[in-house]
């Protein structure tokens, strides 16, 4: 079955760091790039972070350039996402979403895992 | 690029059809899709390319539009439609950008 499943979630004090985690399986993880999508409680949907397909290129939003670090491990085929430094405004629904080869859209999305950042 | 969806609620009757608005501050082209979301679930790709639907996505769902002004359209609302549902833009990659989103529900 073609599916992303996310974990790694949870709640963390603001400053703290957080790692998720995004599994991979049904498709050939190393073809797709793959990016990180949050949902703040209320808000809509929000890039974070995105790994292309082929190479090794990474890309982030201004919102978390310099705290946020995404990498993948193909022999896993996981996706990563390491949060440090993080803020109230963190909070969200993280999604992991993949990109079919050769188009910007995203054809297959998990169902996400819940970040908290709170005192 | 902002994206911005209207109305942010929509009441519709079952078997009616339904037409979503998501307006680009400056031109995409044709590089608009649409997502459909239910809480709890991941979303899913309706509609790429602006008027694409994506594999196994029902007829009367169709996409139009291109530019800064794009419609999804919904021909007879079935009860597992009503939902929320995103435009994003990927004219700008990476810098994906999403509207807020549209309430579909039912009347």
């Amino acid at each position: 079955e073609v599916q992303l499943l996310e974990s790694g979630g949870g709640w963390v004090q603001p400053g703290g760091s957080l790692r998720l985690s995004c599994a991979a399986s049904g498709f050939t993880f190393s073809d797709n790039a793959m990016s990180w999508v949050r949902q703040a409680p209320g808000k809509g949907l929000e890039w974070v972070s995105g790994f292309s397909g082929y190479g090794d290129s990474t890309y982030y939003a201004d919102s978390v350039r310099g705290r946020f670090t995404i990498s993948r491990d193909s022999s896993k085929n996981t996706l990563y996402l390491q949060m440090n430094s993080l803020r109230a405004e963190d909070t969200a629904v993280y999604y992991c979403a993949k990109n079919p080869i050769g188009y910007w859209c995203f054809d297959l999305w998990g169902r996400g895992t819940l970040v908290t950042v709170s005192s | 690029i902002v994206m911005t969806q209207s109305p942010a609620t929509l009441s519709v009757s079952p078997g009616e059809r339904a037409a979503l608005s998501c307006r680009a501050r400056q031109s995409v082209g044709t590089n608009l899709a649409w997502y459909q979301h239910k809480p709890g679930q991941a979303p899913r790709l309706l509609i790429y390319d602006a008027s694409t639907r994506a594999t196994g996505i029902p007829a009367r769902f169709s996409g139009s539009g291109s530019g800064t002004d794009f419609t999804l359209t919904i021909s007879s609302l079935q009860s597992e439609d009503f939902a929320l549902y995103y435009c994003q833009q990927y004219n700008n990659w990476p810098m994906y950008t999403f509207g807020q989103g549209t309430k579909l529900e039912i009347k």
